[in-house]
């Protein structure tokens, strides 16, 4: 199977610490995404690259989160000086960029699950 | 600015019977739809999703839903519910270029003998 790859798909960490998520999206696919969701909500937009452009981020990315994708392919999110409201889902997504309006079908992950205590 | 709104956040019906989860949108711009499904601890998985082709979207499992655009709806549906559709689905609304998904509340189907 060669769909979205997330590693660790479960993550605990004391608040404070630092923590790194890693996403391999399907081999082809040039945009890549961040979601976080919590529990009872939908996900939340974070940030997305084209290629190896982080391209818009949403003002839930503080400035202790960082998102890169150096190479355009996979992506790291980490996160500094965790807090307990970091506790959520991040989901990774990928997708393959086409012109406007293309609709393009955005596929996920497993997501990795972030506990802070 | 787009958004939407999933009306029921939660649903039972019984096996056999009619699943109908109801998903409104905002949107300034032509809108692209999906209706995502999220079992337990996993990540989401596309149901369906409209471009602006049909207006009735056919998509996995037997579920289908119809884009109507006076009532800025796009309610899913599936005529026989079975157990293994209980789950978490949510409804998300796209940009022009589908650069990022919006997504509803969600709503939790519940299946029931």
């Amino acid at each position: 199977d060669t769909g979205v790859s997330q590693d660790p798909r479960h993550k605990i960490t004391k608040r404070g610490q630092n923590v790194t998520f890693r996403c391999d999206p399907i081999s082809e696919h040039n945009r890549l995404y961040w979601y976080r969701q919590t529990l009872g909500q939908g996900p939340e937009f974070l940030t997305y690259f084209q290629n190896e452009a982080q391209l818009e981020k949403s003002r839930l990315l503080s400035d202790r989160f960082s998102a890169e994708r150096p190479k355009g392919s996979f992506s790291t999110l980490e996160i500094q000086r965790t807090e307990q409201g970091d506790s959520a889902m991040y989901l990774c997504a990928s997708s393959l960029g086409g012109g406007r309006n293309s609709g393009n079908t955005i596929y996920f992950g497993e997501g990795s699950w972030l506990t802070v205590v | 600015a787009q958004s939407v709104t999933q009306l029921g956040s939660h649903v039972s019906v019984s096996e056999g019977a009619l699943v109908l989860l109801r998903c409104n949108y905002s949107s300034s711009v032509p809108p692209y739809l999906f209706w995502y499904v999220q079992y337990p601890n996993q990540g989401l998985q596309l149901l369906l999703k409209y471009t602006s082709a049909a207006t009735l979207v056919k998509g996995i499992n037997g579920f289908e839903a119809e884009f109507k655009k006076s009532e800025t709806s796009f309610h899913l549906t599936k005529p026989s519910a079975h157990m293994s559709d209980a789950a978490e689905y949510f409804c998300a609304v796209g940009s022009g270029t589908a650069s990022k998904l919006t997504f509803g509340t969600g709503t939790r189907l519940q299946v029931t003998l």
